[in-house]
């Protein structure tokens, strides 16, 4: 079983419309990433995060510790958000510094 | 800056054929990351590196082979190439100060076929 489990795997989505994308984790971590990557393949961190909430333009990161859950929002959204978004963690398990455990990421598709 | 930077972008190699992908960064990183993506199973660790001349094994190190003899520099080898290679890598780096809470920058990738 993956440590770190996203959903869904495919998001289509017309524009403006408001989305949501979830992460589940089973084991304790030491922060959590919400990563962009657009087809051309190249990997942005957008928000690292250990408690609370976060929000660049458009985008929200939520986390709750307790429920080990993470939500990746965006608001009004537009075709150029169209991209692979992948939930990512630090696992206490491998002692943080490690390397990052990732889910298999979700495909979103915004049409105009 | 440039970043990270992963030489070459593509490359096909023959089964047995041997092979070695740089990553360069020059955010004076300590950290530094070998990952690799295939579909279906998401990033996978490799390989990973906490400064300079050290290096460690990751999720899936078997058939690869690191080095970091410069702080800017980690070199992924591939011995003898398999099929099984055959994916998308990236490199990655972090400061290192606070590794298990710090963002990780990626290079473009390398998208390797092994025939």
């Amino acid at each position: 079983k993956n440590e770190v489990e996203q959903s869904p795997q495919n998001l289509t989505a017309q524009e403006g419309e408001f989305i949501t994308i979830n992460c589940s984790y089973s084991v304790g971590i030491s922060a959590l990433h919400w990563l962009q990557q657009h087809p051309g393949g190249g990997i942005v961190s957008l928000f690292m995060l250990s408690s609370g909430k976060k929000k660049h333009g458009r985008l929200i990161a939520t986390i709750n510790i307790q429920e080990k859950h993470s939500s990746l929002h965006i608001t009004a959204s537009h075709p150029r958000d169209s991209a692979v978004y992948i939930c990512a963690a630090n696992l206490y398990s491998g002692g943080g510094a490690d390397g990052l455990t990732f889910g298999k990421g979700t495909h979103l598709i915004i049409q105009p | 800056n440039a970043g990270v930077t992963q030489t070459p972008k593509f490359r096909v190699l023959k089964t047995g054929q041997s092979m070695t992908l740089l990553c360069a960064q020059d955010m004076n990183h300590e950290y530094m990351y070998w990952y690799r993506q295939d579909p279906g199973m998401g990033l996978r660790l490799i390989h990973y590196s906490v400064g300079e001349g050290t290096t460690a094994k990751g999720e899936v190190p078997d058939g690869y082979n690191v080095s970091r003899l410069k702080k800017q520099n980690f070199l992924l080898g591939l011995e003898s190439a398999a099929p099984s290679q055959t994916s998308v890598y990236f490199c990655a780096s972090s400061y290192g100060t606070l590794p298990e809470k710090e963002t990780q920058y990626f290079g473009p990738g390398t998208r390797l076929l092994v025939l």
